[in-house]
């Protein structure tokens, strides 16, 4: 089993349309929990940590499920600036600081 | 402001020679990460650095590659003898609490 994973997309939703993504990981251990952003060719950058009671950052809002071990990301009214690669990525387990990333959804939000 | 650089951000190399990419903070750090994305896969760990020892690496993480920190503040991924399927971006990352903050990459290619 993959330790991070993720359906690859890509999901094509127009302008202002709600969109939800779901990983699973493999380690129960996992510590912390995050999704961050990539665009092409780009650093993947950090949209929001993913904590057990849920968290809103605007349009965004991520969920955690540690029985399941299942994290969720929601778009609210996309934006066509939203169109990148979603990585969920997990951290942590028995000491460790490294990031283990999913491969990524893709979204392409159109006009 | 990229809160770590990374240099060069293109380097094309021949198969079999030796390339060392450089990252440097902005503020200083002790705790480094290095990742390798091959194009169109995932974001893979390679290593982290701690205090100029390796704490952590995978199993990508052979004896072709070595880490350092040669001058107290720049952080170096030396790759000895390329071959093409080290092509990809290599990314360093500092932690930010539990998160990574990624730089902007190094985009090798080996021909």
């Amino acid at each position: 089993r993959k330790e991070v994973e993720q359906d690859p997309g890509p999901f094509n939703v127009p302008e202002g349309a709600t969109v939800a993504f779901n990983c699973t990981y493999s380690n129960s251990a996992s510590q912390s929990f995050f999704w961050y952003r990539q665009d092409c060719r780009k650093e993947p950058k950090l949209l929001m940590s993913v904590y057990s009671s849920g968290n809103e950052d605007g349009r965004f809002t991520a969920q955690l499920n540690r029985a399941s071990q299942y994290i969720s990301l929601l778009i609210r009214d996309s934006k066509l600036s939203d169109s990148a690669t979603y990585l969920c990525a997990v951290n942590g387990g028995a000491g460790g600081f490294k990031t283990i990333f999913g491969a990524g959804t893709r979204l392409f939000v159109k006009a | 402001e990229p809160e770590v650089t990374q240099t060069p951000s293109h380097q094309v190399t021949q198969m079999g020679q030796e390339v060392i990419l450089r990252c440097v903070p902005i503020s200083n750090h002790l705790y480094f990460y290095w990742y390798r994305q091959i194009l169109g896969q995932k974001v893979e760990f390679l290593v982290s650095f701690y205090n100029n020892e390796i704490s952590e690496k995978s199993e990508i993480f052979d004896d072709q590659f070595s880490v350092e920190r040669p001058d107290g503040s720049n952080f170096t991924l030396k790759i000895r003898s390329t071959k093409l399927e080290d092509s990809a971006m290599y990314f360093c990352a500092r932690p930010g609490g539990l998160e990574a903050f990624f730089g902007q990459g190094t985009r090798l290619t080996v021909v």
